[in-house]
């Protein structure tokens, strides 16, 4: 089974700030590589697909970026709306989500 | 638009079996899409339980395999799960989800339904 894990699990940045945060497959997954963003008590909002492909709707100041089985999700300019847990996902072969990265706002 | 709605028991007893089924409108469960379910327990990540085609062909967490089977209802354009054997281990929200032809990844979810076990 492909195994998917994230880094960091927290952390902490200011309103304006660049977040980064990567996610490595156990094993080359192409660009099956997708993204969600899980707020407080909600459920998982799809926001990128095929590596870097945003989902309608979602603004421009996330990107992500990768192949194989390294793979970056961005957010250019840190917002306070954007406090939440995100998770990558493969779809290569059958589903598994990364472990998840918490983003608190300072 | 899309929208999933989960329903079934909320309270499931240790060894029993755990049911849920999911409403789909505004898509057709036979469109070119697959239809699945994620689970998270309490204060923890998501996991991946299974999914299936219209077809009937599906595909399962194997750390779950032996205990999950979903279903499609063409006719009433939903899906179901059922879980075995359960234990407090199984306690989670769980969520449907549409699977965008079955490659790009999960774009509509329920609101999730939270399922305890225990006696």
């Amino acid at each position: 089974d492909i195994q998917m894990t994230q880094s960091p699990s927290s952390l902490s940045a200011s309103v304006g700030d660049r977040v980064t945060i990567t996610c490595r497959a156990s094993q080359n997954i192409n660009s099956y590589l997708s993204w969600y963003q899980q707020k407080p008590g909600k459920a998982p909002k799809f926001l990128i697909y095929g590596v870097s492909s945003l989902q309608s709707g979602v603004p421009s100041r996330f990107s992500g970026s990768g192949s194989g089985t390294n793979f970056t999700l961005t957010i250019s300019s840190l917002q306070p709306e954007d406090l939440a847990t995100y998770y990558c996902q493969q779809t290569y072969s059958r589903r598994t989500f990364g472990q998840g990265t918490k983003v608190e706002i300072k | 638009q899309v929208q999933l709605q989960e329903s079934g028991p909320g309270l499931v007893k240790p060894s029993g079996t755990l049911s849920l089924t999911c409403g789909v409108s505004g898509d057709s469960i036979i469109s070119s899409n697959w239809w699945g379910w994620v689970r998270q327990p309490p204060g923890k990540g998501l996991e991946w339980i299974g999914e299936i085609y219209h077809s009937g062909s599906s595909n399962y967490n194997p750390s779950l395999k032996s205990r999950v089977t979903i279903s499609v209802d063409k006719s009433k354009n939903q899906f179901s799960l059922r879980l075995g054997s359960v234990t407090a281990a199984d306690t989670a929200v769980y969520y449907c989800v549409r699977d965008a032809q079955g490659t790009v990844g999960f774009d509509h979810w329920g609101q999730g339904a939270l399922v305890t076990v225990s006696s």
